[in-house]
């Protein structure tokens, strides 16, 4: 069974600064493909970043950038010059490729930027 | 990656009545996903509903009390019926067009029920 663990329920950082939010996951499909969506105080969960188990690069979009240790099995997402509206909660998820199957999502880490 | 309008976007229930909620997709799609959230938690899946046969439903949540409707490939409904307090939380749709960075995984913009 697919399991996302994110062992950060809050985190700070200052504006302009860079930050690193944890996730590791745990799968016996070799084919799977892991997400982060952020999740403002509007409820919305919008799509951030995704990179699949056999990409060889990590994946950047922007300002994030997602730090792939497949044989640890993390999948840190990391944001580059905070804003103030990237305080938000942000969760990491995943999903095994074989078939179409649902996300499933981590406990979620709360993400504070201080001006 | 598809676009979905869900709603409503919020209601406030009294306790025993059903609320519908529905999630219509610009596209066909396979799979529609519901999820739950509860105040401060994360994302838990209710069910799979795919046109055409009944929703599969997770482990702790059940027909009766969650009701799925697949009519056909662009729209789903969610009911939650009998209502207590313990429902109150943000419940979100969403659906995987199976193309583009992220294999196209959408979620509606929620609705956020509070039962008084």
């Amino acid at each position: 069974a697919q399991k996302i663990t994110q062992t950060q329920p809050g985190m700070f950082v200052q504006e302009k600064e860079a930050v690193t939010l944890d996730c590791t996951y745990d799968t016996s499909d070799p084919s799977y493909g892991l997400f982060w969506y952020k999740q403002p105080s509007s409820g919305e969960m919008i799509f951030l970043i995704y990179q699949g188990s056999y990409d060889q690069q990590n994946a950047t979009e922007g300002r994030y950038s997602l730090n792939f240790q497949k044989a640890r099995k993390s999948a840190n997402l990391v944001i580059s010059a905070s804003q103030l509206g990237d305080s938000a909660m942000y969760f990491c998820a995943m999903r095994e490729l074989s078939g179409n199957t649902p996300l499933v999502f981590g406990k979620g880490t709360r993400l504070s930027v201080i001006a | 990656s598809a676009v979905i309008s869900q709603k409503p976007s919020r209601d406030i229930c009294q306790r025993g009545t059903s609320l519908t909620i529905q999630c219509q997709v610009d596209s066909q799609v396979t799979m529609m996903f519901w999820y739950r959230q509860q105040p401060g938690q994360s994302l838990t899946l209710i069910a799979t509903a795919n046109q055409g046969s009944e929703a599969t439903y997770e482990s702790g949540f059940v027909i009766d009390k969650f009701p799925i409707s697949r009519p056909n490939l662009t729209f789903s409904t969610l009911t939650v019926s009998n209502m207590s307090p313990e429902d109150s939380s943000i419940y979100l749709c969403s659906v995987g067009t199976g193309g583009g960075g992220g294999y196209g995984y959408t979620f509606g913009s929620g609705t956020r029920l509070t039962v008084v």
